[in-house]
């Protein structure tokens, strides 16, 4: 994942909002993607915006995309120890191929 | 539901040895993908098909070889297994159009240890 970037560990106590961020290389890519996975479990879709968005929020998610500066990020409102998960921020390019980040470990403490 | 299952959650084998690895969907999907996780690299990307009979290499192929006999199964080769291959390995489908957003439906995993 060396074309897409992410902190390796965030950590936020029970309440607090999160915020994941993300930096990819690829200005054409078509969609951006943030996936979650559990322990011990595959990926999950946890939801992706249109590259001509900037912004997507869906109940406690909320996506930003600024395509100048290449930056995504995932805000979580009102974090629950539920979420406590990695995150990963990948790209689609023309290919068809998605590019994924290291993924951010999210640690939430009662 | 889609379903992506995969033959082993865990599997040791001995460097040298041919291993499989197995893959199957039950949502008629034309792209397969096979990546290998490791802590820090994220997902990188081994193999894909975009349909039957049809492979393209991905990111690492190296020591790799996959086949797709059929729509719904995709397998991993690993003709001689070395330690530098143990990894959790992730097999991925999708529809080659629609889906949300060209989604990725992802199985649970094989973790894969080479002694």
């Amino acid at each position: 994942g060396e074309d897409v970037e992410q902190s390796l560990f965030l950590s936020v106590r029970e309440g607090d909002s999160s915020v994941i961020n993300c930096t990819y290389t690829d200005s054409s890519s078509t969609y951006l993607y943030w996936y979650k996975q559990e322990p011990g479990a595959g990926l999950q879709l946890l939801t992706y915006i249109f590259s001509n968005m900037d912004m997507k929020q869906d109940q406690r998610l909320t996506v930003l995309l600024n395509k100048k500066d290449k930056h995504l990020s995932l805000r979580i409102a009102d974090t629950q120890t539920g979420d406590s998960a990695i995150y990963f921020c990948a790209e689609s390019r023309n290919t068809g191929k998605l590019i994924f980040g290291q993924g951010t470990t999210l640690q939430v403490k009662p | 539901d889609v379903k992506v299952t995969q033959s082993s959650r865990y599997l040791v084998k001995r460097t040298g040895e041919k291993v499989f690895l197995e893959c199957v969907q039950d949502m008629d999907h034309e792209n397969m993908f096979w990546y290998r996780q490791d802590p820090g690299l994220g997902l990188r990307l081994i193999y894909f098909s975009y349909d039957v009979k049809m492979k393209e290499k991905g990111d690492i192929p190296e020591g790799y070889s996959v086949s797709r006999e059929k729509k719904e199964r995709f397998s991993l080769i690993l003709e001689s297994a070395s330690t530098n291959q143990t990894s959790m390995y992730l097999c991925a489908s999708r529809p080659s159009i629609g889906g949300r957003g060209r989604e990725q439906f992802f199985g649970p995993g094989t973790r894969l240890t080479v002694l």
